[in-house]
C-alpha cells in the first residue's frame, strides 16, 4: 500500500466544518483513498472511501485532487463525539487487500 | 454497515495462560479477516491474515506459535494468545471484509483489550 501524510493533530470548533488533508503521492491507478476513525479504545470505524470523484455520505465528503496525489476529508459541522483519530490510507479494493494504517490525524473538537 | 464482534471486549489473565478472542462477522461471510495489535497511543499493526479452511499468514516478527490464528468458518475467527506474558498486554482488533469484496472497505470489531499480569 502507498504511503499516506497526515498532520499530526487538529483542533476544530464544534459546529463548525472539519477539513483535514491527506497526502499520497505515490498512490497507483488501482488504489483507492479511504478514511477511517478511532475514537479512544474502541475499533476502527468506516468514514469513507473514493477512487477520483468526490464522495459524499451521511458521515462526511470526501475531495480527491484531479491529480490523485492528495485528498480532503470534510467534515461539514463537527460535533464533540467527532473527537478521535483520523487516518488516510490507499488500498487497492480488492477483500484480501488489508489497511495499512499511519498515524493518522488526531482530531479534537472543542465547545 | 456490516457489523464485526469481538468477545471478550477485556480480558485479565495471569502470566503464563493462554487466551482467546473471538472474531465474529455477524451479518456477512468473511473469507478473509485481519488482526491487528494497538499499543497505547500508537497505531494499528497487523498481526495476521486469517484465510477460512487455510493457515494464517502472519507478518514479520509475528510468533504464529504464539499467537494461534483459526478460521474455521466464513463468520468466526479466534486469536489464542498463548502462554501470555506482561508484554503481550495490548489492544487486539479484528477486521474482515465482505466476500468477494464488496465495495471494499474492512469493519473491525470492538476491540479485545488484553492484560497480562
Amino acid at each position: 500500500d502507498a504511503k499516506t501524510t497526515q498532520p499530526p493533530s487538529m483542533d476544530c470548533a464544534e459546529g463548525r466544518a472539519a477539513n483535514l488533508p491527506c497526502n499520497h503521492s505515490t498512490i497507483s491507478g488501482n488504489e483507492y483513498v479511504y478514511w477511517y476513525r478511532q475514537i479512544h479504545s474502541q475499533g476502527p470505524q468506516y468514514i469513507i472511501h473514493g477512487l477520483k470523484n468526490n464522495e459524499t455520505n451521511e458521515m462526511a465528503s470526501l475531495i480527491i485532487t484531479e491529480d490523485r496525489k492528495s485528498s480532503t476529508l470534510i467534515l461539514p459541522h463537527a460535533t464533540l463525539r467527532d473527537t478521535a483519530v483520523y487516518y488516510c490510507i490507499v488500498r487497492s479494493n480488492s477483500g484480501y487487500s488489508t489497511l495499512t494504517f499511519g498515524k493518522g490525524t488526531m482530531l479534537l473538537v472543542s465547545p | 454497515g456490516a457489523v464485526v464482534s469481538q468477545h471478550p471486549s477485556r480480558v485479565i489473565c495471569k502470566s503464563g495462560t493462554s487466551v482467546k478472542i473471538e472474531c465474529r462477522s455477524l451479518d456477512f461471510q468473511a473469507t478473509t479477516m485481519f488482526w491487528y495489535r494497538q499499543f497505547p497511543k500508537k497505531s494499528l499493526m497487523l498481526m495476521a491474515t486469517s484465510n477460512e479452511g487455510s493457515k494464517a499468514t502472519y507478518e514479520q516478527g509475528v510468533e504464529k506459535d504464539k499467537f494461534l490464528i483459526n478460521h474455521a468458518s466464513l463468520t468466526l475467527s479466534t486469536l489464542t494468545v498463548t502462554s501470555a506474558h506482561p508484554e503481550d498486554s495490548s489492544f487486539y482488533i479484528c477486521s474482515a471484509s465482505l466476500l468477494g469484496g464488496g465495495s471494499g472497505e474492512l469493519f473491525f470489531g470492538e476491540g479485545s483489550r488484553l492484560t497480562v499480569l
